[in-house]
């Protein structure tokens, strides 16, 4: 079945280190986009990547780094620049950009 | 940027009782999608709306797209505790990618 995988699914960080969150995808989308979700938010969008070898900064990009080395991958960097990285991550692809985002399950990253 | 306003922000009802979300924007919209969250889940797409005055249904569910296209709603007739969860509008204002709304939550008693 074609979807989209994030790993892990659960993810805990000391304060000061970086942290790579994967997200993988098999529907042959040329479109990724990273969300952040705090509780009880929307979704605010971090990055996402029209083709590969290409990217754009979303409404919160500070803090964060992605590449696009392959159609079918779009890992996030969180890094140790970002103030307050708790959060739920998810990971989302489409067609054209447009029509109907594919969300994966998604990454709950805590900082202790 | 562009922004899209969905309210009300949480909403509690009797199980078998209405529920409707509204989605606002300031500016004309190509399109609006709405998602559905499930408690602890990921947004799964439900419906894309295109035209002016567009109205399409998914059994219990009626979507409606603004004569103006700047506003639309999701209505659902006769809730069931399979409909909790949160419910996102989005809407592409013309670059290409969506611009979700805050979201609401519904609760359902039993």
């Amino acid at each position: 079945d074609g979807g989209i995988t994030q790993s892990p699914k659960y993810l805990f960080r000391k304060e000061g280190q970086n942290v790579t969150l994967s997200c993988e995808q098999n529907l042959n989308h040329d479109a990724m986009y990273w969300y952040r979700q705090d509780p009880g938010q929307g979704l605010r969008l971090i990055y996402y990547s029209q083709i590969v070898n290409d990217f754009q900064k979303g409404d919160i990009a500070e803090g964060y780094s992605v590449s696009r080395e392959k159609k079918e991958s779009f890992p996030l960097t969180v890094t140790s620049a970002q103030k307050n990285p708790t959060a739920f991550y998810l990971c989302a692809s489409s067609h054209d950009g447009g029509y109907g985002y594919t969300f994966g399950s998604g990454t709950r990253l805590t900082v202790v | 940027g562009q922004q899209v306003m969905q309210i009300p922000q949480y909403q509690h009802v009797q199980e078998g009782e209405d529920f409707t979300t509204y989605c606002n924007s300031s500016t004309t919209l190509s399109n609006i999608q709405w998602y559905k969250q499930r408690p602890g889940g990921h947004p799964v797409f439900l419906i894309q709306l295109v035209k002016s005055g567009e109205v399409k249904k998914q059994k219990r569910l009626t979507f409606q797209f603004g004569e103006a296209k700047k506003n639309s709603s999701l209505h659902i007739t006769a809730t069931q505790t399979t409909d909790v969860g949160t419910y996102f509008c989005a809407a592409l204002p013309g670059a290409q990618k969506l611009v979700f709304g805050q979201g609401t939550r519904l609760t359902i008693n039993p």
